[in-house]
């Protein structure tokens, strides 16, 4: 069964450092988002994205944050100027047009030193 | 704004027992709310995912139930196994949003054999 892929499964990185991770969305899916889980605390919205723009974000979405499909089947989010607080899991997720059901990856877990 | 809660945080039984969890939501204004089950460290696999319009949604061991006007849900588990040891969260998506999806900060199981 197809899934959502995302790599790397962990990125460790330098505070100050820039970071992209990487989500391989479910083919015929063309809306796509990205949640952050920082460690014991809820999954929380990032920032969705439909035809080739930005349809909503969240207020932890700052400028450091951005996000591209650059290829027509990447999805990326990348943190310009990691800070220590970006340490979290990052989960992609995608849902078809018409469908309900979001579908999340297996997540990146993002360690800044 | 829709907050999600989940009560228990934690819950600890022995192997064989029937056991409920609970989400509750303070907009009864949904599409929908999905339970998600979540490994330590890993990413999350949808259990069930109950429209506004069910009441009761099964699949194998697990039952959901829904009752929009008093903003509540719960997750049935029968027969529990120390498999079903994880973190069991709900959400619901944001009306007149992007559908992005509200977690509740989940309820960590453990299945003692």
């Amino acid at each position: 069964e197809p899934e959502v892929t995302q790599t790397p499964s962990h990125q460790v990185t330098q505070m100050g450092q820039e970071v992209i991770l990487r989500c391989v969305p479910l083919s015929d899916h063309l809306y796509f988002y990205w949640y952050r889980q920082i460690l014991g605390q809820k999954v929380e919205f990032l920032v969705s994205f439909y035809n080739n723009e930005i349809s909503e974000k969240s207020e932890i979405f700052d400028d450091q944050f951005s996000v591209e499909r650059p290829d027509g089947s990447n999805f990326t989010l990348k943190i310009r100027s990691t800070k220590l607080e970006d340490s979290a899991m990052y989960f992609c997720a995608s849902r078809p047009p018409g469908g309900r059901i979001q579908y999340f990856g297996p997540g990146t877990r993002l360690t800044v030193l | 704004k829709q907050e999600v809660t989940q009560i228990p945080a934690a819950l600890s039984v022995p192997e064989g027992e029937n056991l409920v969890l609970n989400c509750s939501f303070t907009d009864s204004a949904i599409y929908n709310l999905q339970w998600f089950r979540q490994d330590p460290g890993k990413g999350l696999t949808s259990l069930l995912l109950i429209q506004s319009s069910q009441r009761e949604q099964t699949s194998g061991r697990l039952n959901a139930s829904l009752d929009k006007s008093s903003g509540r849900s719960t997750l049935y588990i029968a027969a529990s196994q120390p498999g079903d040891s994880a973190t069991y969260l709900c959400a619901v998506p944001v009306v007149d949003s992007s559908y992005k999806l509200i977690f509740g900060s989940g309820t960590r199981l453990l299945v003692r054999p």
